[in-house]
């Protein structure tokens, strides 16, 4: 089974320039995560989808940020403009979410962004 | 809101076995207790999640006692590979309203 996809891997962009990244979750998978991982720290969630709903997107900044799911599958997150404190690992996560089942959380490799 | 202390790092010894305490002491009810684990370069991987007593996979096992204000994660006979980052998680399960939040884990180094 593959496993969360996300591209490009890394990202290396000049400040007030546009990013995007894509990800595409495990087949089935209803739930989606965008996390933010800044170096020697814990991911910081972004934004949680439950199939096309934004559930949870308190901590997306979103002045800069915007995140879309459409057709509840893959996923954009796009910062607009960039910041030089936006330099950080993006990551996908995906989940099965079941009654009687497990939230357990399927990590992409991420994307690593330097903002110049 | 549960928030979680975990020591900033540990080191051990190949065949040793490692035990790694998270302290959450606002746990809620409904919550859960999940460790991930994390190598360079990769996103964080699943190890265990549990609720109360004694939960038990074929790479670890995770104690939580009655007052579950705390879980012990433990890795029986580590190994050089098994250096990483491991961050345990508090939440509630299946629910639209749970804050998820990663701290900023235990840094565990196994030497030779």
């Amino acid at each position: 089974e593959a496993g969360v996809v996300q591209s490009p891997r890394y990202k290396i962009i000049e400040k007030k320039q546009p990013v995007a990244f894509w990800c595409n979750p495990i087949s089935g998978h209803n739930t989606l995560y965008w996390y933010r991982q800044n170096l020697g720290q814990g991911p910081e969630l972004l934004i949680r989808y439950e199939n096309e709903e934004a559930v949870d997107d308190s901590q997306l900044p979103k002045d800069r940020f915007s995140a879309e799911r459409l057709k509840g599958v893959d996923s954009t997150l796009k910062i607009q403009p960039a910041e030089l404190g936006d330099s950080a690992v993006y990551l996908c996560a995906s989940s099965l979410e079941l009654a009687g089942g497990t939230d357990t959380q399927y990590f992409g490799p991420g994307t690593r962004l330097t903002v110049l | 809101l549960a928030k979680t202390t975990q020591p900033i790092s540990m080191d051990s010894y190949e065949g040793q076995e490692v035990n790694i305490t998270c302290s959450h002491n606002n746990i809620a009810t409904n919550d859960y207790i999940t460790w991930y684990q994390q190598f360079p370069s990769q996103g964080p991987r699943f190890i265990i999640q549990g609720y109360k007593t004694k939960v038990t996979n074929e790479v670890a096992s995770l104690f939580i006692p009655a007052d579950r204000k705390s879980s012990t994660l433990s890795l029986p006979r580590v190994s050089l590979s098994d250096t990483a980052v491991y961050y345990c998680l508090v939440a509630v399960r299946y629910s639209s309203a749970s804050k998820i939040i990663f701290g900023s884990g235990t840094r565990l180094s196994i030497r030779p």
